[in-house]
């Protein structure tokens, strides 16, 4: 069974900060994997997908990077903005090409 | 257009009510999902339309009826919930390639649900 988790749960940085969030899955048989935020009580918003024969891709300040073989992918933030508040998940589809969550990171940017 | 609409955004139903919440995306999509989140948990799957037809059933109670009636509708009734199902339902979409559901997957806004 595939699991997903996702380090730091919570993360405080202040404006204009570079940061790192971290995803790590159990399976390494992987579709591809998919970066989402998620604002409080409302949908999520797809930031970027990975397929599993990729090993970045980026848009505007935001870059992700996938390492199958070692099950992880980290998702980097340039220059930080008060915006960029949310909580950010990790989801990776697998196995009968079903997806799996991991339980986020709840990320604020303080002006 | 890579948006998915629902509706109700919010809506408030006591346990013998019968309701419905309605998702609509016209990406072209052909498989669609409902998914239910709770606070601070990860969305998790109910269920997976492929071509219009139910192809994941997560062991859903039958109090949470889906219905797909074309390739861009998908509604999910609701009869007799409990408390414990208020929660916030997404509906999302991705592109099928001859049955491989592996694409990118966009979620709408979201149905907030309380059951009194």
């Amino acid at each position: 069974k595939q699991e997903v988790t996702q380090i730091p749960a919570a993360l405080s940085v202040p404006e204009g900060e570079n940061l790192v969030l971290n995803c790590s899955f159990t399976d390494s048989a992987i579709y591809n994997l998919q970066w989402f935020r998620q604002d409080p009580g409302k949908g999520l918003t797809s930031l970027l997908l990975i397929q599993s024969s990729q090993r970045e891709q980026t848009s505007g300040r935001l870059n992700a990077s996938l390492d199958k073989s070692s099950g992880r992918s980290t998702l980097y933030i340039a220059a930080s903005q008060p915006g960029d508040s949310a909580t950010y998940l990790c989801a990776v589809r697998g196995g009968y090409q079903k997806v799996t969550f991991g339980i986020g990171t709840k990320l604020q940017v303080i002006p | 257009d890579t948006e998915v609409t629902q509706t109700p955004k919010h809506l408030v139903m006591g346990m013998t009510n019968k309701k419905s919440l309605k998702c609509e995306q016209h990406m072209g999509h052909r498989a669609m999902y409902w998914y239910k989140q709770k606070a601070k948990k990860p969305p998790e799957l109910m269920f997976v339309y492929s071509y219009e037809k139910l192809s994941i059933n997560e062991s859903v109670p039958s109090r949470f009826s889906p219905e797909c009636p074309n390739s861009s509708l998908l509604n999910l009734h609701l009869h007799a919930l409990q408390p414990e199902d208020s929660a916030l339902y997404l509906c999302a979409s991705s592109q099928l390639n001859n049955w491989a559901n592996t694409g990118e997957l966009f979620f709408g806004e979201g149905s907030r649900l309380t059951v009194l």
